[in-house]
């Protein structure tokens, strides 16, 4: 099982701030990671895949970062509608698995 | 448009079963390998279970391994999971959810396609 450590687990911050989340892996996965975003009562969407791929329709102020064990989710000019929920997640190898989840609140 | 919707949630009873399904429109459904993933109130996200676009591969997570079964019919665009021997910790929002390229055989594959969930309440 590869085992993903998530940091940080709440992050406060206001609009128009740049902001970043980490994810480490338990061994390397190359590029396989993607990036959840997830609001309140709704489905997570995916934002980036291939670690730093942008899904289309997500905004380019969102970017992604890494290869092997770390990986970066960044949000260049935080707006309104991206306080929300994030996971990173591997998808190299079965079990596929999840971190823990970032939530992106107001300060 | 391209769409997932899940169905088959409710409340039930430890030790008993439920089967929930995913009905797909907008895509050709028997071309992608769907998951099943699951979150817990107040919880993360934890995958569940794969199908390959074909049937051909079927893998489950250790915890519920042996008790889930997943499955498909791609003539009626639908995939299911059959839960059985359910226990309180299985209570959890269930969401199927599309991988993004077609005819994809590695399972190397992110989720770009989700349902909006179905939930699934466990207790006596």
């Amino acid at each position: 099982v590869i085992w993903m450590t998530q940091s940080p687990s709440l992050l406060s911050a206001s609009t128009g701030d740049r902001v970043t989340i980490s994810c480490r892996m338990s061994q390397g996965i190359s590029s396989y990671l993607a990036w959840y975003q997830q609001k309140p009562g709704k489905a997570p969407e995916l934002l980036i895949y291939a670690a730093s791929t942008l899904q289309s329709g997500v905004p380019s102020r969102f970017s992604g970062s890494g290869s092997g064990t770390d990986f970066t989710l960044t949000i260049s000019c935080l707006q309104s509608e991206d306080f929300a929920t994030y996971y990173c997640q591997q998808y190299y190898s079965f079990p596929w698995t999840f971190g823990q989840g970032t939530k992106v609140e107001i300060k | 448009q391209v769409q997932l919707v899940e169905s088959g949630g409710g409340v039930v009873q430890p030790g008993r079963s439920l089967r929930l399904s995913c009905a797909a429109s907008g895509f050709t459904f028997s071309s992608y390998g769907m998951h099943w993933v699951r979150q817990a109130p107040g919880k993360g996200l934890e995958w569940v279970a794969v199908i390959w676009y074909d049937g051909s591969n079927k893998y489950y997570a250790d915890s519920v391994k042996g008790r889930f079964t997943i499955s498909r019919d791609n003539s009626k665009n639908t995939l299911y999971l059959q839960m059985n021997s359910l226990r309180a910790e299985d209570t959890a929002v269930y969401y199927c959810a599309r991988v993004q390229h077609y005819y994809d055989s590695s399972g190397r594959d992110a989720f770009d396609i989700w349902g909006q969930g179905t939930m699934v309440t466990v207790s006596s």
